[in-house]
């Protein structure tokens, strides 16, 4: 069946513009993800959802940084005013459940100029 | 703060040889996760184990759980240039199972 899937797999910005990247997760997944990788480093967690809500959002970075699923599916990540640090691949993945194996998808390469 | 090492970072083997990755964090957790990342990819889940002398196997790899250590390990047996990767674990806290914690991966390059 259909993985999870992320567009743009590609995003070039300037810095200060408003980025929004879209997560679709496996059909009946519950649980989304977010995650931030940098080069040559492990992803950085951002924020999780089950179902609709934002079970845990501690690891967005400040307040530029926000996360919806409004139907308990798909999934958009946006950012506001992007700076330069923002620049990195952002990961989604999903899960039947919260701490069952997770699913990614391939990422948006995200680069602020 | 759940901390996540791995070690090595960066493994070079010969093929037909055997070695181990280790993974080590700093808290209580009762899920570890093991990911492969080939280059310029997203990430495979490997294995997930739950539970204190956890030990799961796919082909060469195989992945234990000490709890009460606060390790894992990845052991390659007869490594192959196909595993040439690298290699996350990952660890939730156990107060909160959707928040993984991953270390800095292992790149593993396998030479003929």
């Amino acid at each position: 069946g259909a993985g999870v899937s992320q567009t743009p797999s590609n995003k070039v910005t300037e810095k200060g513009k408003y980025v929004e990247l879209r997560c679709d997760p496996i059909s009946g997944h519950t649980a989304l993800y977010w995650y931030r990788q940098s080069l040559g480093q492990g992803p950085e967690f951002l924020i999780y959802f089950q179902g609709t809500g934002a079970a845990d959002d501690s690891g967005l970075p400040n307040d530029r940084f926000f996360a919806v699923r409004p139907e308990g599916s798909v999934s958009t990540l946006k950012i506001q005013r992007t700076e330069r640090g923002d620049s990195a691949v952002y990961l989604c993945a999903s899960s039947t459940g919260t701490g069952y194996e997770q699913y990614f998808g391939p990422g948006t390469r995200l680069t602020v100029t | 703060e759940l901390k996540v090492e791995q070690n090595p970072l960066f493994l070079s083997m010969q093929e037909g040889k055997n070695y181990t990755i280790y993974c080590n964090y700093s808290t209580t957790s009762d899920r570890l996760y093991w990911y492969r990342q080939d280059p310029g990819k997203s990430l495979e889940s490997l294995f997930v184990l739950l539970s204190n002398g956890a030990v799961k196997q796919e082909g060469r790899l195989m992945a234990s759980l000490d709890t009460k250590a606060r390790l894992s390990t990845l052991h390659i047996t007869a490594a192959v240039h196909d595993l040439s990767a690298t290699y996350f674990c990952a660890v939730d806290i156990k107060t909160n199972a959707g928040k993984s914690t991953f270390g800095d991966g292992t790149t593993l390059t396998v030479k003929p």
